[in-house]
Formats: structure tokens, sequence, C-alpha cells
């Protein structure tokens, strides 16, 4: 079993949709939880990230964290064109960054 | 202040011959991780390094795979006597000294082919 379980998509949906993006895993060490964007032909940069449970919002995004069902998800509101990109969650037991374990990537693409 | 920098973009080597991959973190920033990207697969972690200092390399393949990080000049990752298998994209990330290691900047990447 993986560590980390993400769904690749490909996930398509109409400008100013709300986008739901979710990982699983089965480390229930994990307490850092991080969301990546990737464009096509670029390095990963970080978006959220959360420590332990609960919720985190920057503006149109919102990162969940449910440390009991190991679930964590990254929702988008009024979704742009721009947004299109893959989508990469990663996890860590702690925060000194060199045991995360990435998910797969969600490709996402948000049609004008 | 740049970003972090990988060069070569794209690089094609023969099977058996050695890839050199180079990455400049960023200024100020005295961390650098390698991490592989095959398709289909999610980054994996492959080795964390300081100045003159590997500190996990727990994901480097034990042959033909090493890093270095010198006082002076980019952090170099050695594939020798590459094999098909090792065709995948290669990403540096670097983080600052006095901050959570989670934020970690991503270079653009290495996508080494391997003929």
């Amino acid at each position: 079993q993986k560590e980390v379980e993400q769904d690749p998509g490909p996930l398509s949906v109409p400008e100013g949709a709300i986008v739901s993006l979710n990982c699983t895993y089965s480390n229930s060490a994990f307490q850092y939880f991080m969301w990546y964007r990737q464009y096509s032909r670029k390095g990963p940069e970080l978006l959220m990230y959360t420590y332990s449970s609960g919720n985190k919002e920057d503006g149109r995004f919102t990162a969940q964290v449910d440390k009991s069902s190991k679930y964590i998800s990254l929702f988008i509101r009024d979704s742009q064109p721009s947004d299109s990109a893959t989508y990469l969650c990663a996890m860590s037991v702690s925060n000194t960054g060199n045991q995360f374990y990435f998910g797969t990537g969600t490709s996402l693409t948000v049609i004008p | 202040n740049a970003g972090v920098m990988q060069n070569p973009r794209h690089l094609v080597r023969r099977r058996g011959q050695e890839a050199r991959l180079r990455c400049s973190p960023m200024k100020g920033h005295s961390h650098v991780y390698w991490y592989r990207q095959l398709p289909e697969e999610g980054l994996k972690f492959m080795v964390y390094l300081q100045k003159e200092n590997i500190i996990d390399e727990s994901g480097m393949p034990k042959e033909r795979f090493s890093a270095e990080f010198p006082k002076e000049g980019p952090s170099i990752l050695r594939i020798q006597q590459v094999v098909r298998g090792d065709s995948a994209a290669y990403f540096c990330a670097s983080s600052p000294p006095d901050r959570f290691r989670y934020e970690q900047y991503f270079g653009p990447g290495t996508r080494l082919t391997v003929t």
C-alpha cells in the first residue's frame, strides 16, 4: 500500500466552479500536510500547509485535514483558468522536510 | 532574488554514460533536496544535503548515484552508467536555515532521457 494515495484525474471543471481535491494516507504519524501546484514543465510551488487537524484558508484556497479519517482536502473557490495545473499533496511526520511523501498529483483543467 | 536554478533543463545520455545535474539554491538557502519524478508517479525524495554534508540519503539508490553540495558552487547529482530506467525529471529544492523545511522552493527540474 502506498503511503499517500491521490486520484490522478484528470479533473475538468467550468470556470467559477468549486474544486475539491483529496488525498488519503496510511501513516497515522503524519502531522504536516502540504499542497503544491505544478504547472506543466515547471517545478512544484507550495500553496498551503497545515499542521495536524483542522482547516486553513488563504484567499480562494481552503485546506482541510481530518486525521481521524486520514484524509486531506484542498478546495478552490471561484476556479479560474489559471488554476489549471497538477496539484500534489505531501505529508510528513516532522517539519524537517527530508521525509516528505508526495501523492501522484491530480491534473485539473478549468474551462473558460 | 533569483529562484532555484537547475541546469541543464534537458539532458540526453546514452546508456552507460554519466549524467551530472546541477542545482543552485536560492540566495541564503543552505539546505538542498533532490527528488525524482517518474511519469505517473509522485515526487520521490532522494537526498538531503547541507553545505559539505549529506544529511539523509535514504532515498538514493545504493549504486551509481551520488550527490554533493560543496562549500562553493552548486549542488551536483551524479548518475554513473545511466540506464533507461533513470529517465525521469529530477527536481532540486532549497530551504532557508531558519525556517521550517516544508517551505521548500523547487527549481524547474532537469529532464533526463536515456537512449
